[in-house]
């Protein structure tokens, strides 16, 4: 089965700009999760979506980050204006059913703020 | 509130060397406990899982048993291999909870 796709795979951007991530997850997940991987941490959970419900975002720093998942396929999580400490790997995952079910995680978007 | 906390890194082994990497958690009532690993340029994967005290999770060569006395869930492996090298995340899932929490990664090398 095809994973989770993400994309851009890197991104480097000035503070202040906006920046939009992509992600899709695998075929029938219903359960989708965007992370933050600050270097040197583990990852923090922004927000989860069940179909194109929010489930949990109350780590999300609402009044710089935004997420979407219209049609409860593919998300994209954004950020406007970006901070410095916004530099990170934001990766996406998803699962069938969320609980125990196992999260497949995609390979990750690396964002570099300047 | 519910976290985990990992053997720092980063950590050197030689090929076929005995491997443990700690990890502990302070969580209430019986949280799901999951070993992930993350592969050079690659995205996380789940390695091995427990669910209950008392279980072990295995996979690939590696082992974790849940130890609801000491609230720890130490992976280890009884002989190790260069393609082992990666970053390992020792994670919860409170019960009844949709929020896994991830400790801070151990970076493991193997030399040949």
């Amino acid at each position: 089965e095809a994973g989770v796709a993400q994309s851009p795979r890197y991104k480097i951007i000035e503070k202040r700009q906006s920046v939009a991530f992509w992600c899709n997850p695998i075929s029938g997940h219903a359960t989708l999760y965007w992370y933050q991987q600050i270097l040197g941490q583990g990852p923090k959970l922004l927000i989860q979506f069940q179909n194109n419900g929010v489930v949990d975002d109350s780590q999300l720093p609402k009044d710089r980050f935004s997420a979407e998942r219209l049609k409860g396929v593919d998300s994209t999580l954004k950020i406007q204006p970006a901070k410095l400490e916004d530099s990170a790997v934001y990766l996406c995952a998803s699962s069938v059913t969320g609980g125990n079910s196992p999260l497949h995680f995609g390979n990750g978007t690396r964002l570099t703020v300047t | 509130g519910d976290s985990v906390t990992q053997m720092e890194g980063p950590v050197t082994l030689s090929e076929e060397a005995f491997l443990t990497i700690n990890c502990t958690y302070t969580a209430t009532g019986y949280p799901s406990l999951f070993w992930y690993v993350q592969y050079p340029g690659e995205g996380l994967q789940l390695l091995l899982k427990a669910t209950k005290a008392d279980d072990k999770g295995s996979n690939k060569g590696f082992e974790a048993t849940y130890r609801k006395e000491t609230t720890s869930f130490h992976l280890e492996k009884g002989s190790v291999q260069v393609s082992d090298s990666a970053v390992y995340f020792c994670a919860l899932l409170p019960f009844g909870n949709e929020k896994l929490t991830f400790g801070t990664g151990t970076r493991l090398t193997i030399i040949p």
